[in-house]
Parts: C-alpha cells; structure tokens; sequence
C-alpha cells in the first residue's frame, strides 16, 4: 500500500535560517510527487510537483528514488513561509484516478 | 479565471442522517476528487469523477457516493452518518489524464 510519511508535525525556525521538511514514501509504482502548501484561513494549494523541477517561492524539492524521499527545502525562511505543508503523491502517468495520498502534514513555524 | 467552489461551508447534523455536498470544478476542468480531512490529519481519498462516472475510489464504505453532472459540478452523498463522519471535505478539480489537482476551501461537517 502506498504511505506517505511526514515525521515531523512541527517544525520551528528563525527568519533566515534554512529549512527543510522531510517526507518519506513508500510506492510499488512510479510515483508523482507533491508538495502541497495551506497558509492560515486559506485553501490547500499546489506549491510544487517533482516532475517540473522547478522553484517556487524559493524552495524546492528533489526526488531520491533510493531513499524513497522528497525533502523540500528553502535556504533562508522568511516569516511569510509559516504554513501547513503536505506531501503527496500519486501514481505517475495514472491522471490521478488513484486519487492523492497525503502525510499528516508538518506545521512550519518561522520566528521573526 | 474562476476556482474551484464549495457549498456549504458548514454543516450540523445528527448521527443516521444523510447529507449531500456540492462542489464545481474550476474553469476548464473536467475531473472532480473528493477527500476526507480528519482534524489533525492529510486530506484522504474518497472518490474520484470523470465523464459522470466514478474514476476510481479509496478505501471508504458504500455509504459515500457522489456524482458528476454534464457541467462537471458534483455532489458527495453520505448516508447513515456516524460520528466519526465528523471532518472538512475537500473537493479538488484537474484536467483528466493531468495529476495536479486545485482544491475548494471545504465543507465543515459535524455529526452529533
């Protein structure tokens, strides 16, 4: 079955310093990955998704097949960035009929 | 551009009662998911509807049905309510084929 683990359900740090929120997956398949992004009083939004390896809003997230990982990752955090995260993924070339499965989502916190 | 919208925003019922909730897709987009979020927990996959049609299903009782009208709006049906229906219910559009998937801001369900 496939799971997607987020170990930290919060995750604390300074304005400026780096951050990363780790997700770990577990899939038979070729997975697609995500991370999902929901800020305060708003709606669950797509941050970034493995296949356009691109950044957005400064932070990226590298897919290590041999580690069944998806950190995502930002050198410096600005306040701004405090948000619920989510990691999902789904089954690649599938057109999501297998639905997104989720974490448990990290709460990330930045101190002025 | 419009977004993907959701009625209503919140809802009060009583255990074994049933309850439909609505959801149109954003502009352009043809497929619907639905998900359960328990609070505290990731969105978790209940449905997904393409072409009127139930796409593919998570692991949730017959109790949960839904469908998808010819201008890609949709409807989640739950019957004979528990407690633990209690959660916010996400709905999300994408493109067919396409795994990226935009949510609505959810339905607040209580079940006393």
């Amino acid at each position: 079955a496939q799971r997607v683990t987020q170990p930290e359900k919060l995750l604390s740090v300074f304005k400026g310093a780096p951050v990363e929120l780790k997700c770990n997956y577990s899939y038979s398949g070729s997975p697609e990955l995500f991370w999902y992004v929901q800020y305060s009083r708003q709606r669950l939004q797509l941050l970034l998704r493995h296949i356009s390896r691109e950044s957005i809003k400064g932070f990226t997230a590298d897919l290590n097949k041999g580690e069944t990982s998806f950190h995502l990752k930002k050198p410096f955090a600005q306040e701004e960035d405090s948000a619920m995260y989510y990691c999902a993924l789904t089954q690649y070339s599938g057109g999501g009929a297998d639905g997104l499965t989720f974490g448990k989502g990290t709460h990330l916190i930045i101190q002025p | 551009e419009t977004g993907v919208t959701q009625s209503p925003t919140h809802l009060i019922k009583t255990r074994g009662q049933q309850v439909t909730l609505r959801c149109s897709s954003q502009s352009g987009h043809n497929t619907v998911s639905w998900y359960q979020q328990a609070l505290g927990q990731g969105p978790q996959f209940i449905f997904q509807y393409y072409r009127e049609e139930e796409n593919g299903r998570g692991n949730f009782p017959p109790r949960f049905s839904g469908l998808q009208f010819p201008n890609y709006s949709s409807e989640l049906n739950v019957n004979a309510l528990e407690l633990d229906d209690s959660a916010l219910y996400l709905c999300a559009s994408s493109v067919a084929g396409t795994p990226s998937q935009y949510f609505g801001a959810g339905t607040r369900l209580s079940v006393l």
